[in-house]
């Protein structure tokens, strides 16, 4: 079960309404981002990744914007279904010598009510 | 068959004791990972190995130590445990291409250790 204390920024939506996860990552030398999705009791799974060449990506039911002058990703999901329901996270590349990796955001989770 | 495999999923033990986790990966990958997750849900890695090598070492007690038999496994032990080791670890893998890390990392399910 989840922990007690959470304090998640939690975003509650509809069935049926788009939503729109935003999150802001701290490294200006970043060139790769991605937005995973972790249910309860489960490991992230990926969702859907940008690289800093592009403005925005598309998927099923899903988009991905990227505005590097702010350092601000956002993921959307249309028609969100009851299965969204799951903590998710934005995450970049690590850049530097040591190696490759991917630094985690917070995490929003997303709440889909019928 | 599961990509990334961690055992065990749950651990309860108390203050002082070892307890080690293992981690097998069957991508074919290079790169391993452990990644620790705290009550508030914030993933911070603190190991990463390349084909055995220790790549990325950070901020962690001496008490965590990484061991790669072979590039499928990357198992975390930890000495002497406290009750702010409790924690979701999670074991990750990702691939090389071209000589270099691309890409998502594959995350396993997570280990649930609870320090008493």
């Amino acid at each position: 079960g989840e922990s007690v204390g959470l304090h998640l920024p939690t975003l509650s939506v509809q069935e049926g309404d788009n939503s729109i996860i935003n999150c802001a990552y701290s490294n200006s030398a970043s060139d790769y981002f991605i937005w995973y999705k972790q249910e309860s009791g489960k490991g992230p799974q990926f969702i859907i990744d940008i690289r800093s060449n592009m403005d925005k990506r598309q998927g099923q039911r899903v988009t991905v914007l990227l505005n590097k002058t702010v350092k601000h990703l956002s993921l959307q999901i249309a028609a969100t279904q009851p299965g969204d329901s799951a903590v998710y996270f934005c995450a970049e590349n690590i850049v530097g010598n040591s190696g490759y990796a991917l630094n985690f955001g917070k995490g929003t989770s997303l709440l889909v009510t019928p | 068959d599961t990509a990334v495999s961690q055992t065990p999923k749950y651990l309860v033990t108390q203050m002082g004791n070892d307890k080690s986790i293992k981690c097998e990966q069957n991508l074919g990958h290079d790169t391993m990972y452990w990644y620790k997750q705290d009550s508030k849900k914030f993933l911070k890695i603190m190991f990463s190995y390349n084909n055995k090598e220790l790549i990325i070492n950070e901020t962690v007690p001496n008490r965590f130590s990484p061991k790669s038999p072979d590039k499928a496994h990357l198992n975390l032990h930890i000495n002497s445990l406290e009750l702010g080791d409790s924690a979701v670890y999670f074991c990750a893998s990702s691939r090389i291409a071209g000589g270099f890390n691309t890409g998502e990392l594959f995350f396993g399910e997570g280990s649930r250790l609870t320090v008493l």
